[in-house]
């Protein structure tokens, strides 16, 4: 089975800190995703990564960035944590376009 | 641009009820459709999947078939238990043009005793 690891499962930080979620898969699998998932607004797509090194924006990137050194490792940044960047972020990862994605059981993130 | 519509919840039930959640899609090309599972706490699990048309995806006693013609994926399942509680996303892959999934808005499910 797919093995998506997401570092943490609830983080309090605060505003303007620079916050760190990281994720790790174990199926050597190309493509990852970063999302947040908000109530009434469900999963919306904040970066995406198809190889190392390389990402793309999703469909809400402002004020999050992303660090793929690794194939295993998908890093998001928050670089000035903001309250409205509370949220449930969820973690992805898949092995070819068109594959179904793996989740992680996702960070309950918090800034106050 | 491609998008999924799903029915709204809450949808509550008795166990043992038939269930369906509906599902619509519009894509441009030949999407692969998909059902995840939430369960409270947790991130989303994939529950079926169908590629191509007339297919039809089933896991755990739900199935859905990937109907073209309506463009449609809806999820049935027979009888329903209390632990089937959960969100439900339907989800399209465009093989064509894209690394992304779009989802739709989820639909909540509580089965009760």
């Amino acid at each position: 089975d797919v093995k998506v690891t997401q570092s943490s499962r609830y983080l309090v930080k605060r505003t303007g800190e620079k916050v760190f979620l990281e994720c790790v898969q174990d199926m050597d699998h190309e493509n990852m995703f970063w999302y947040r998932q908000d109530p009434g607004l469900g999963l919306r797509l904040i970066y995406f990564s198809y190889d190392v090194k390389m990402k793309e924006k999703g469909d809400i990137p402002e004020g999050y960035s992303v660090s793929r050194e690794k194939k295993e490792r998908f890093s998001l940044i928050l670089e000035s944590a903001s309250t409205n960047q509370t949220s449930m972020y969820l973690c992805a990862s898949s092995s070819a376009r068109n594959q179904p994605q793996h989740f992680g059981d996702g960070t309950r993130l918090s800034i106050l | 641009g491609d998008s999924v519509t799903q029915m709204e919840g809450p949808v509550t039930l008795s166990e043992e009820a038939f269930l369906t959640i509906n599902c619509t899609y519009t894509a441009t090309g030949y999407p692969s459709l998909f059902w995840y599972v939430q369960y409270p706490g947790e991130g989303l699990q994939l529950l079926l999947k169908a590629t191509k048309a007339d297919d039809k995806g089933s896991n755990k006693g739900f199935e859905a078939t990937y109907r073209k013609e309506t463009t449609s994926f809806h999820l049935e399942k027979g009888s329903v238990q209390v632990s089937d509680s959960a969100v439900y996303f339907c989800a399209l892959s465009d093989r064509d043009s894209s690394y992304k999934l779009i989802f739709g808005s989820g639909t909540r499910l509580l089965v009760r005793p």
